[in-house]
Order: C-alpha cells, then structure tokens, then sequence
C-alpha cells in the first residue's frame, strides 16, 4: 500500500497570504495525485487531479505540482473561503489512499 | 442535476449488517465508475471499494475485504455497499463518489454525495 505523508498538519496563514502544503508518497506514483478541500460538514470537493490539472470550476489561484513521490499545492494568495482541509489521493495502484490531511487555519 | 444521494445508514451491534444506497442522477451512471469512501468521526478519508461502470471488476480496501461487498444496478441508477460483520472501526460517515473519467479504471473522485452516518454500537 502507498502511504501518503502530508505536511504539515496544521498551517496558520492570513487572508492574502501565498499557502504551500506538500504531500510525499512512500514510492512513485507517477504523477497520479489529486488534491481535495474539505470544510466541515461538507464532502470533499476535487481542487487537482493528475499532479497539476484543474478540475472544473476550480479558481485559477489553486495549483499543483510535482511528479513521482514529492507534490505540492500553492493557493496563491487566500481567499477567506479557502481555510479548509486538504488531502491528497493516489491512483497510482490500488488500494487507492489518502493522505492524513492539512488543515489550513486563519492566523 | 448532477448529485449522488446516499441512504441506509444508522445504527447497528457489532456484527450486524447494513446495505447502503447511492441514488445517482444527472449523468450517464452507466459509463462510470463508483467508489465508496468513509470518514470517521473526527478523522482523514479511508477509500473503501471500487466497482467498474458495468460491474465487471471490483477492488476493496484490506480493511472490509471479505465482509463488504459493492454493487450496483444501472437499470436504477443506483450503486450499493452490503456491510456484513460490522465492527465499531467500521462507524463513520459513507460518501459514494463518481469515478472523474470513462476511460481510466478507477481514478479520482469528482462527484460526491453528502454522505449518510454508519453507527457500530451496542
């Protein structure tokens, strides 16, 4: 099983201000990683999936990148709506996993 | 409107059984895959089981092999999860989700439900 570490568990940032979380994986998955927001009591919504695209109506401020066994998401400068949970999933093999999340916090 | 509704949750002793349900609607359910995923209280994501658009293929966490078993009916638009020898590790909120691509087995999840609450208690 791929086991994905996120780091680190808790970020404390302010409103405009640049977040970098970074998600490491035990082997290569290639670039076979998407990224999640969770808020509480809500599902979890797709940011990015294949290391570095998009997914539909997501704001041009969420990118990823990376490739093998180290990823990073960067949300450009926060948005009040953007302090979340954040996980990191593989589909690199099966079992698919998650990362253990990072809850991004407002200073 | 695209949505996944989730039923059939609640609260049941350790080794008991439950059969959730996933209604889909909104989009061609028959061409894609359907995952299940859990949340317990207060914890990370577990993704638990996959079943392929037409239901040939199926793949399962470790975790529930052999005691959970995922299906579904496009004539009905529906996707299931049979949870059979429940234990209290098993309590925590199900989500359906929608595989993101046709093409690819199994992939990442674009769609999810809101989800509907197993409780494993005596």
């Amino acid at each position: 099983e791929i086991v994905l570490t996120q780091s680190p568990a808790t970020l404390s940032l302010s409103p405009g201000e640049r977040a970098t979380l970074s998600c490491r994986a035990s082997q290569s998955v290639s670039n076979y990683l998407a990224w999640y927001q969770q808020k509480p009591g809500q599902a979890p919504r797709l940011l990015i999936y294949d290391a570095s695209n998009r997914a539909t109506g997501i704001p041009a401020r969420f990118s990823g990148s990376g490739s093998g066994t180290d990823f990073t998401l960067t949300i450009s400068s926060l948005e009040p709506e953007d302090f979340a949970v954040y996980y990191c999933q593989q589909r690199s093999n099966w079992p698919r996993t998650f990362g253990q999340g990072t809850k991004l916090e407002i200073k | 409107q695209v949505q996944l509704v989730e039923s059939g949750g609640g609260v049941v002793q350790p080794g008991g059984s439950l059969r959730l349900s996933c209604a889909a609607s909104g989009f061609t359910f028959s061409t894609y895959g359907m995952h299940w995923v859990r949340q317990a209280p207060g914890k990370g994501l577990e993704w638990v089981a996959f079943i392929r658009y037409d239901g040939s293929n199926t793949y399962y966490a470790d975790s529930v092999k052999g005691r959970f078993t995922v299906s579904r009916d496009n004539s009905k638009n529906t996707l299931y999860l049979q949870m059979n020898s429940l234990r209290a590790e098993d309590t925590a909120v199900y989500y359906c989700a929608k595989d993101r691509t046709t093409v690819v087995t199994g992939t990442y999840f674009d769609l999810w439900g809101r989800g509907t609450l197993v409780t494993v208690s005596s």
